[in-house]
């Protein structure tokens, strides 16, 4: 069994403030990872599919690194605002057709 | 709105009833995937199409589930003979080429 595992389970910011959080995934027949937002009511939304070791992407406030070689993919969010506040997913394709295992999520709280 | 469209948004039923949801996918997108998620969990994977083709379900399904996804377009999932374990939000998704996915806002189960 393939586990995608993410830490911390949730996170309390401060609005203005910065966070990080992680996914760690098998680093054996990698295909890509995979990042989600999923806003409570809302369906979960596509932020970023990595695939190359040591990409960088980024969406406004929001970056990921990846590193396949140690398994590990790193979330950052500048400048917390009250809207970031929602479950981030990881997830890693188990086959080449893209079915995906995802992690059990890190929720963020930013508070005004 | 073209985005991944599911039905109903909630569903409460007895314990030994059967119940079926929709999902109309993106127009365009070959692939298909059923997932289910519970509470502090991330989705879990139940099943995929390609086109009409079921390719896999998972081994945690038992035989009560059901999926199919006529001339390739909306897919639907039975449970039957519920039970409260089955209480769940079902997410469907779609994608063209097996990479971001696109995810409907979910079926919220709930099983009295």
């Amino acid at each position: 069994i393939l586990n995608v595992e993410q830490s911390p389970q949730s996170l309390h910011v401060q609005e203005g403030d910065s966070t990080n959080f992680t996914c760690s995934f098998p680093s054996s027949n990698f295909y890509a990872l995979h990042w989600y937002r999923w806003e409570t009511a809302k369906s979960p939304e596509a932020l970023f599919v990595m695939t190359l070791n040591g990409d960088e992407k980024k969406k406004g406030r929001i970056s990921a690194t990846l590193n396949t070689k140690e398994g590990y993919s790193y979330l950052y969010i500048k400048g917390s605002q009250p809207e970031d506040s929602a479950t981030y997913l990881c997830a890693f394709p188990t086959d080449s057709w893209g079915k995906l295992q995802f992690g059990a999520g890190t929720q963020v709280v930013v508070t005004p | 709105d073209t985005g991944v469209s599911q039905d109903p948004r909630h569903k409460i039923t007895k314990r030994g009833q059967n119940v079926t949801f929709r999902c109309d996918p993106i127009s365009e997108h070959n692939r298909l995937y059923w997932y289910r998620q519970t509470l502090g969990q991330g989705p879990e994977f139940l099943t995929y199409f390609q086109n009409e083709a079921q390719l896999e379900k998972s081994r945690l399904l038992s035989d009560r589930f059901s999926a199919e996804r006529p001339k390739g377009s909306f897919s639907t999932l039975e449970i039957q003979r519920t039970e409260q374990g089955d209480s769940a939000m079902y997410l469907c998704a779609s994608t063209p080429t097996g990479g971001k996915l696109f995810f409907g806002s979910g079926t919220q189960l709930s099983v009295l």
